[in-house]
């Protein structure tokens, strides 16, 4: 079955850098596009980063664009994002999820991951 | 950026009632090409990640119960819940899928009345 595994995530100071993984099984990796959604604590979701199936095309949310970057790696059926120069306000769970249904980019998130927690606090 | 906006904020209903959620977009999620909205439906229980149950705005996903049904096209959409059972309590979000920032609603809490 599909599963979707997030780490990395963990207590870090405002302006540094955390990596958050995504190890992916039980579906075909390289044919999906994927998705990372996070959720502040007690509060609604958000759309984070998509990254195309062939890793070509990748798009952010305004509230990351320029500090976070979504990338994947087919041999290790894993997905990442990099966070960088990092806010409170970025404290959050976040989910990685597939886009199910096909190849395209555009497309719910089928399956998700149970999440991981990134707490962003001096 | 396309805003989603979803009503009510919370509603409590009887059990074996129906439960009606509203979710507008700030423009068409019809294609253009196509017969399809971009608009999926998840459900999300306290401590669990979201789980997919609508999308293309009217197509259920697999194991989903029949009591869940979505409708709606091109900025006016519903989810409904038939007959409210305990296990439905959650908080609901709708999705836009249109285009980049994909954009989520605001969530609709559903309680028990």
């Amino acid at each position: 079955q599909v599963q979707l595994v997030e780490s990395g995530g963990g207590v870090v100071q405002p302006g540094t850098s955390l990596r958050l993984s995504c190890a992916a099984s039980g579906f075909t990796f390289s044919s999906y596009a994927m998705h990372w959604v996070r959720q502040a604590p007690g509060k609604g979701l958000e759309w984070v980063a998509v990254i195309s199936y062939h890793g070509s095309d990748k798009y952010y949310a305004d509230s990351v664009k320029g500090r976070f970057t979504i990338s994947r790696d087919i041999s290790k059926n894993t997905l990442y994002l990099q966070m960088n120069s990092l806010r409170p306000e970025d404290t959050a769970v976040y989910y990685c999820g597939n886009a199910g249904f096909g190849s395209g980019t555009y497309l719910p998130l089928e399956y998700w991951g149970q999440g991981t927690l990134v707490t962003v606090s001096s | 950026d396309i805003v989603m906006t979803q009503s009510p904020d919370s509603l409590a209903v009887s059990l074996g009632e129906r439960a009606t959620i509203n979710c507008k977009s700030s423009q068409s999620l019809l294609s253009s090409s196509s017969t399809n909205n971009y608009l999926a439906w998840y459900q999300q229980k306290p401590g669990q990640p979201p789980n997919l149950l609508i999308y293309w705005a009217s197509t259920r996903e697999s194991g989903v119960p029949d009591r869940f049904s979505g409708s709606g096209s091109g900025t006016d959409f519903t989810l409904t819940i038939s007959s409210l059972q305990a296990e439905d309590v959650a908080v609901y979000y709708c999705q836009q899928y249109y285009t980049a920032p994909l954009t989520f609603g605001g969530g609709t809490k559903v309680e028990i009345k």
